[in-house]
């Protein structure tokens, strides 16, 4: 079973420019979750899709940050205009029922530098 | 934002010891959940807790929810080279954010 798969794996921008981040969740897997590492200390939750739907985005930073899930396949975040402050690692995970017992499988995550 | 609270931030282990790192928080928790991230990796599942003063293992590895559920704990009895790494615990009560979990190295 293929994993959740992140691309890129590294995106070095400069401030005021867009960055579009590409999760693929493991097939079948209904929930995907954004998260975001910032400084390389806490992750913090960004948003849930069930499907296509966004059953709860109050991560969200703000309106800079747009998701999306059409098809309710892969998901996209992208970042419009990008600031210094969001550099960090941006992780994704999917996981076939909300939190079930085996856990959230994360993807390897994007690195976004601004500069 | 709220997260579970996790003590110690870092930990130096010997080679071969024991150590033990600590999930706390205010409210009781419907489940609990580790992950172990290596270096320059990603958090990977370990196990989910979800009775109180329920006890699992894997391995070296013991995982404990309290009997109130509001705290948490994961023992590492032998400490390996293997277990370098940031532990992190939290719940789906707290969306699963992480807080800095505790970072274990391990000198040879």
């Amino acid at each position: 079973e293929a994993g959740v798969t992140q691309f890129p794996s590294h995106s070095v921008i400069e401030k005021g420019q867009t960055v579009t981040l590409r999760c693929d969740p493991i097939s079948g897997h209904d929930n995907l979750y954004w998260y975001r590492r910032v400084m390389g200390k806490e992750i913090k939750f960004l948003l849930h899709f069930v499907k296509e739907s966004k059953q709860d985005e109050s991560g969200m930073p703000n309106n800079r940050f747009l998701a999306e899930r059409t098809g309710g396949t892969y998901s996209t975040l992208k970042v419009q205009p990008a600031e210094l402050e969001d550099s960090g690692v941006y992780f994704c995970a999917s996981s076939q029922e909300p939190g079930g017992s085996v856990g959230y499988t994360f993807g390897s995550g994007t690195r976004l530098t601004v500069v | 934002g709220q997260q579970v609270m996790q003590i110690p931030q870092y930990q130096h282990v010997q080679e071969g010891e024991d150590f033990t790192t600590y999930c706390n928080s205010s409210t009781t928790l419907s489940n609990i959940q580790w992950y172990k991230q290596r270096p320059g990796g990603h958090p990977v599942f370990l196990i989910q807790l979800v009775k109180s003063g329920e006890v699992k293992k894997q391995k070296r590895l013991t995982f404990q929810f309290g009997e109130a559920k509001k705290n948490s704990s994961l023992h590492i009895t032998a400490t390996q080279t293997t277990d370098v790494g940031t532990y992190f615990c939290s719940s789906n009560d707290y969306k699963l954010s992480f807080g800095a979990g505790t970072t274990v190295t391990v000198r040879a």
